[in-house]
């Protein structure tokens, strides 16, 4: 059974930094590329980074880049996300998922973790 | 980056049909097809529908399907149940390994 656990979240103060991480079991975690994607309870979803399954190919949302840092481990089968500079804006219920394919180059994301709270608060 | 067009809501009686749309550019829905649809139920995560457009994930009924015609795809849902009331994001590749999400659909089956 494939599952992702995000774990990192939480309450932090605009400018300061949080890392985010996801552990993956269940399915053979190097043969995939992998997203993070946030929502805001009140709104829809976000697509926020990318990152294929040898870390070759990495992309940001405009929002977060220069910002947020994507990458992953295979050998301990996690996806992270450093998130520095944070912003109010930054407040999302944040997504680990599997994508089909080992590149992303399709976009279609089959399984998705619970999600992990950032709040970023004064 | 901007987000895909969905409208806000749409609905249907049990055993009717009910379209959801979703409208690009001719940078994202409209030059890949790679689209792919999510149902999500209240306070859980998103679950896959439809992805390359027309394919469903196993497990998936058939009343679900998906189409593109230029910049717009869309969802049909045949067959309306109960069961489909939730919220529904389409989603797009937008090249160089990026992603674009449209605004959400809730689907009320009345």
């Amino acid at each position: 059974e494939v599952q992702l656990v995000e774990s990192g979240g939480g309450l932090v103060q605009p400018g300061r930094s949080l890392r985010l991480s996801c552990a993956a079991s269940g399915f053979t975690f190097d043969d995939y590329a992998m997203h993070w994607v946030r929502q805001d309870p009140r709104k829809g979803l976000e697509w926020v980074s990318s990152i294929s399954w040898n870390s070759v190919s990495i992309a940001y949302a405009d929002s977060v880049k220069g910002r947020f840092t994507i990458s992953r481990d295979n050998a301990k089968n996690s996806l992270y996300l450093q998130m520095d500079s944070l912003r109010v804006e930054d407040t999302a219920l944040y997504y680990c998922a599997k994508d089909m394919s080992y590149d992303s180059s399709g976009g279609s994301l089959d399984f998705w973790g619970q999600g992990t709270l950032v709040t970023v608060s004064p | 980056q901007s987000a895909l067009t969905q409208p806000r809501s749409v609905s249907g009686s049990p055993g009717q049909s009910v379209t959801i749309t979703c409208t690009g550019t001719s940078s994202d829905v409209g030059y890949y097809n790679y689209v792919s649809w999510y149902r999500q139920n209240p306070g859980k995560a998103p679950n896959l529908v439809i992805y390359d457009v027309t394919k469903r994930p196993s497990g998936v009924p058939d009343r679900f399907s998906g189409s593109k015609s230029g910049n717009t795809a869309s969802l049909t849902i045949s067959g309306l149940q109960a069961e489909d009331e939730a919220d529904y994001y389409c989603c797009s590749y937008a090249g160089t390994y990026t992603l674009v999400f449209g605004g959400g659909t809730k689907v009320t089956v009345l």
